[in-house]
């Protein structure tokens, strides 16, 4: 069966310092995808960014960055200068390729306050 | 694109009443999903559609609860004889078919509360 743990359920921040999200996963298939989601007070969930278990490559997008260790099972999430905007929370997901439809596995998530 | 829309927002219902969700997927998706979520919690899946067809279902969905997409667009879910631990967000997502298809577009949630 497949698990996504976020150990952390809440980080607080001040404006403008880093933060990491962990996110470790559990997977018996050799290929599968990886996602982050953002979760605003407004409820709906946003896509961040999609990983496919064959590209261990480290992404950076805007004050965004993902780490993926395949050899740990992890895949972290990192926001560089975090701002006020950045409080949400945030879910780490796994699915796997090839099953019907794209069934996801979310963690429980980390909820990021960001303060002023 | 107007994304995925889900009515209503909240409903607020009484132990043993029936209650009806509604979900709007982007309108090229084929593919649909239902999720929920408690407080606290990530979205826990309970069901998918491809086109009309229901081709996966969730333990979670008990016979209480029973999910259609009469014409491959809109898709309903129906719980009967509603409980306090169904409380919780429905969550409904819409994908297209082949790639980029992994990637779920979420609607902002249906917040279902059991007095």
């Amino acid at each position: 069966a497949q698990k996504v743990t976020q150990a952390q359920t809440e980080i607080s921040v001040v404006e403008k310092e880093d933060v990491t999200l962990d996110c470790v996963y559990e997977t018996r298939d050799t290929t599968y995808y990886l996602f982050w989601y953002k979760q605003p007070p407004s409820g709906e969930l946003v896509f961040l960014i999609r990983r496919n278990s064959f590209d261990e490559q480290n992404e950076i997008s805007g004050r965004y960055s993902w780490n993926f260790q395949k050899s740990t099972s992890s895949f972290n999430f990192t926001i560089t200068a975090s701002q006020v905007v950045d409080s949400a929370v945030y879910f780490c997901a796994l699915s796997e390729a090839g099953a019907a439809g794209n069934k996801l596995t979310f963690g429980g998530g980390t909820r990021v306050l960001v303060k002023p | 694109d107007t994304g995925v829309s889900q009515n209503p927002r909240h409903k607020i219902t009484k132990r043993g009443q029936n209650v009806t969700f509604r979900c709007d997927p982007i309108s090229e998706h084929n593919r649909l999903y239902w999720y929920r979520q408690t407080l606290g919690q990530g979205p826990e899946f309970l069901t998918y559609f491809q086109n009309e067809a229901q081709l996966e279902k969730s333990r979670l969905l008990s016979d209480r609860f029973s999910a259609e997409r009469p014409k491959g667009s809109f898709s309903t879910l129906e719980i009967q004889r509603t409980e306090q631990g169904d409380s919780a967000m429905y969550l409904c997502a819409s994908s297209p078919d082949g790639p980029g298809g992994e990637k779920l577009f979420f609607g902002s949630g249906t917040q279902l509360s059991v007095l």
